[in-house]
Parts: structure tokens; sequence; C-alpha cells
């Protein structure tokens, strides 16, 4: 059973400053997909990796992709208040049969 | 080019009760998710459909079910409402080629039972 882990799970970090959410998976696959939640929207997708060393990058985050490690990196750069969401990452299972989705990381940017 | 959309966006049901939940995909979009989201839980996979047929399906009972017309617009029923039905039902749709499954998330439905 693919399962699909988050750390933190919850992050309070000041503007200005830089930090990495971490998305392990627990299965090979090489599609892993970013997404954001705002309080009471819905998810809105942010990355798409879809290959071993994929890095794509909007505005002050960074995605990555270790398939061998089985690890995605999203990394925060000089945070600001509007990046304030819950963060999820989410992993192909049976090539595009359905979403695993991890636990979500509730960032939260103060002033 | 229109967003995936869902209605009701709201529903209060009590226990026992049944309901049907709506979701059109973006035009050309074959195939179409459902998610329940829950504090508890988290994001949880419901089923999936593509060209009027069920794909997958998640870990819930039979009192949900779903299904998808020719237009793949796709609708999901729930029967015998239980309290710890009260969710968020997100609904996706995505192309589903091979190499790509990137899925496109409707505003949601938010359903309490009470």
């Amino acid at each position: 059973e693919l399962k699909v882990e988050q750390n933190p799970l919850f992050l309070s970090m000041q503007e200005g400053k830089n930090y990495t959410i971490y998305c392990n998976y627990s299965t090979t696959s090489d599609r892993l997909y970013w997404y954001r939640q705002d309080p009471g929207k819905s998810l809105e997708s942010l990355f798409v990796l879809l290959s071993n060393g994929a890095v794509k990058q909007e505005g002050r985050l960074m995605a990555s992709l270790d398939t061998k490690a089985r690890l995605s990196t999203l990394h925060i750069t000089a945070a600001v208040h509007d990046l304030s969401a819950t963060y999820f990452c989410a992993v192909d299972k049976n090539y595009g049969q359905n979403f695993v989705f991890g636990p979500g990381t509730r960032l939260s940017v103060l002033p | 080019k229109a967003g995936v959309t869902q209605t009701p966006r709201y529903l209060i049901k009590t226990r026992g009760q049944q309901v049907t939940l709506s979701c059109s995909p973006i035009s050309g979009h074959r195939s179409v998710s459902w998610y329940q989201q829950t504090p508890g839980q988290g994001l949880q996979f419901l089923f999936e459909y593509f060209s009027e047929t069920q794909r997958n399906k998640g870990n819930f009972p039979g009192r949900f079910s779903g299904r998808q017309f020719s237009n793949s617009r796709s609708e999901m029923n729930v029967s015998t409402l239980e309290l710890g039905d009260s969710a968020l039902y997100l609904c996706a749709s995505s192309l589903r080629v091979l190499l790509l499954n990137e899925q496109f998330f409707g505003p949601g439905t938010r359903l309490t039972v009470l």
C-alpha cells in the first residue's frame, strides 16, 4: 500500500526566512504533484514533477523530486505572508489511476 | 477555459437521508475523481471514472457510489447518511494521459450531516 508522509505537519515561520517541506513516499513512483489549499478553499495545482531530478520553480517556491530516495522537497525562499496555506504532496498510484495525498503541511508565515 | 464546477456548494442533511453531488469537469477532460476531505482523515480517494466506467475505487463502504455520463459529467451518491460523512467532497478532472495526470480540483461541496 502506498503511503505518503510529509514533515513538518505544522510550520510557523517569519517573513523573510527560508524553509523546506519534505514529502516521502513508500513505493516506486516518478510522478509527484504539489498542491496548495487556502482555508475553506479547494486545491490549487502548484507543481508537476514527472522524472527523477525534476526541479520546478515558481516565485518563492521551488520543488524537486528524487525518485531513488522517494523524496520530494518544497523549498520556500524569503517567505511572505501570502504563502500561508496548507501544502499537500500527492503521488500517482498505478500510473494515474488515483492519487494518494500526504497529510498536508500547514504553513503560517508571521509578519 | 472554465474550471471544474461542483453543485451544490453546501448541503445540510440528516442521518439516514441520501444525497447526490454533481461535478462538471473541464472541457475535454474525460477523467473525474472524487475525494473526501475531513480534518481527521485528510484527503481520501473515493473513486475515479473515465469514459463512463469506474476505473478505481478507494476504501469506502458501498453507501458511496458514483457514475459518469457521456458528456463526462459525474455524480456521486451517498445513501443512508451517517454523522461521519460530514466532510468537504472534492471533485477533480484530468486529461488522464499516461505521463501526466495533473488533477484540477473543483471548489467542493461541503456536506453537513445532523
